[in-house]
This record gives structure tokens, C-alpha cells and sequence, in this order.
């Protein structure tokens, strides 16, 4: 079946750094763009990045620009958050959602598919 | 990029009908039909219950249903049911190519 499943979380200092990733499975994954999604305890949701599904284009929402860095593999189905710096307000839950529309490129679809989520905590 | 402003809270009695507004600018909601809405069970991740502003994924009820209105996009869940509590995000494409969630309302069904 369609899913799904990041991995990678964990607890880490401030200022460290931390690769999240997420295996696809059940579908053309190459065909599809993929997000990042992240969610602070109690908090409401926060877009992170896009990848198109070529990888050609990158796109950061301003709060990890710089920090953050998204890419993928198609040969293995794998989307990756490669995350520097990380700051005590990058504490979240970290989904990856995949968007809806084919080979498109662009993040204008819905988010039609997503993980269960990866929890990420800095703290010292 | 600022978040698209929903209300906080909405409720309403099963049966009933309640509407989540979802507020941006030019630059979001206003420029795109390309509005999403998600429902979110506490502890659960996201599920797409709307995109394009109006059309409904497979699978989800005929029970929701979404507009826009120039910067304010809308989503109606009408007949309301006990299931339907949870919490809703809207979220639209951006002039960044970016994409922006709404700041997410609680819906209460009393």
C-alpha cells in the first residue's frame, strides 16, 4: 500500500546538527513532489520545505532557509532533511507528505499522503 | 511568510452545519486556486480533505465541502458529526513557490 515512514529523530544539542529521512513505498515516488511538515508540541502546522520530484527545485519556508537542506533519491524511494543548526524552537514532530499532483512542477498540490511522523528535540 | 489566519474555535450541535474561514492575501489564497484543508485527530498525522479549493480526495465524505472568495477561502462540513472533531488546517500555494498552513481551528461538536 501507499506509504509513508520517516525516520531519524531523536534528541539533540543546540547548534548540532540531524538527518531526517523517509522511505516511500507503493508508488511512482519519482513522479511526485515531496514535502516536509512540522509540527511544535501543541502547536498548529508549520510547512518546512519542497522538493519537486525530479529534484531540480528546492524551495524553505524562512524560519529553516539556510539551515535546513532537502533532497532526495529516486533510486531508492528516499526523501532527506538534512538539518544544521538546529535551534530549541526546531522542537516538532517532523511529518513528510506527499503532493498530490504528478509531475508537476511545483508544490501546488494537496498533501494527499503522510507519514506518522519522526519526533525531533533540541534541548541541552 | 506570515500564517493564513483561521478562527481559533468552531462548534455546533450534530446535525448542523459550521464553516472554518481560512484568510490570506494576493500573494496566497487571493492568487491561487490552490487551497488545501486538512483534519487532524489529536496524536494522528494530517489528512487532506479538500484541494483546489473545492474538490475532495476519494474517500472523504461529501459532507465537506470548500469555497474561496477572493483572499478567504472556506470549508463547510455540513451535518455535522461526532467524528468530525478535531482540528482543521488550510494551506495555500504561495508567490514563492512556497506553501503556507493556516494557524489551525479546533472544531467542537457539542
Amino acid at each position: 500500500q501507499v506509504q509513508l515512514v520517516e525516520s531519524g529523530g531523536g534528541v539533540v544539542q543546540p547548534g548540532r546538527s540531524l538527518r531526517l529521512s523517509c522511505a516511500a513505498s507503493g508508488f511512482t515516488f519519482s513522479s511526485y513532489g515531496m514535502h516536509w511538515v512540522r509540527q511544535a508540541p501543541g502547536k498548529g502546522l508549520e510547512w518546512v520545505a519542497v522538493i519537486w520530484y525530479d529534484g531540480s527545485n528546492k524551495y524553505y519556508a524562512d524560519s529553516v532557509r539556510g539551515r535546513f537542506t532537502i533532497s532526495r533519491d529516486n533510486s531508492k524511494n528516499m526523501v532527506y532533511l538534512q538539518m544544521n543548526s538546529l535551534r530549541v524552537e526546531d522542537t516538532a514532530v517532523f511529518y513528510c507528505a506527499r503532493d498530490h499532483i504528478v509531475l508537476v512542477p511545483a508544490a501546488i498540490g494537496g498533501m494527499d499522503v503522510w507519514g506518522q511522523g519522526t519526533t525531533v528535540t533540541v534541548s541541552s | 511568510q506570515s500564517a493564513l489566519t483561521q478562527p481559533a474555535s468552531v462548534s455546533g450541535s450534530p446535525g448542523q452545519s459550521i464553516t472554518i474561514s481560512c484568510t490570506g492575501t494576493s500573494s496566497d489564497v487571493g492568487g491561487y486556486n490552490y487551497v488545501s484543508w486538512y483534519q487532524q485527530h489529536p496524536g494522528k498525522a494530517p489528512k487532506l480533505m479538500i484541494y483546489e479549493v473545492s474538490n475532495r480526495p476519494s474517500g472523504v465524505s461529501n459532507r465537506f465541502s470548500g469555497s474561496k472568495s477572493g483572499n478567504t477561502a472556506s470549508l463547510t462540513i455540513s451535518g455535522l458529526q461526532a467524528e468530525d472533531e478535531a482540528d482543521y488546517y488550510c494551506s495555500s500555494y504561495t508567490n514563492n513557490s512556497t506553501k503556507v498552513f493556516g494557524t489551525g481551528t479546533k472544531v467542537t461538536v457539542l
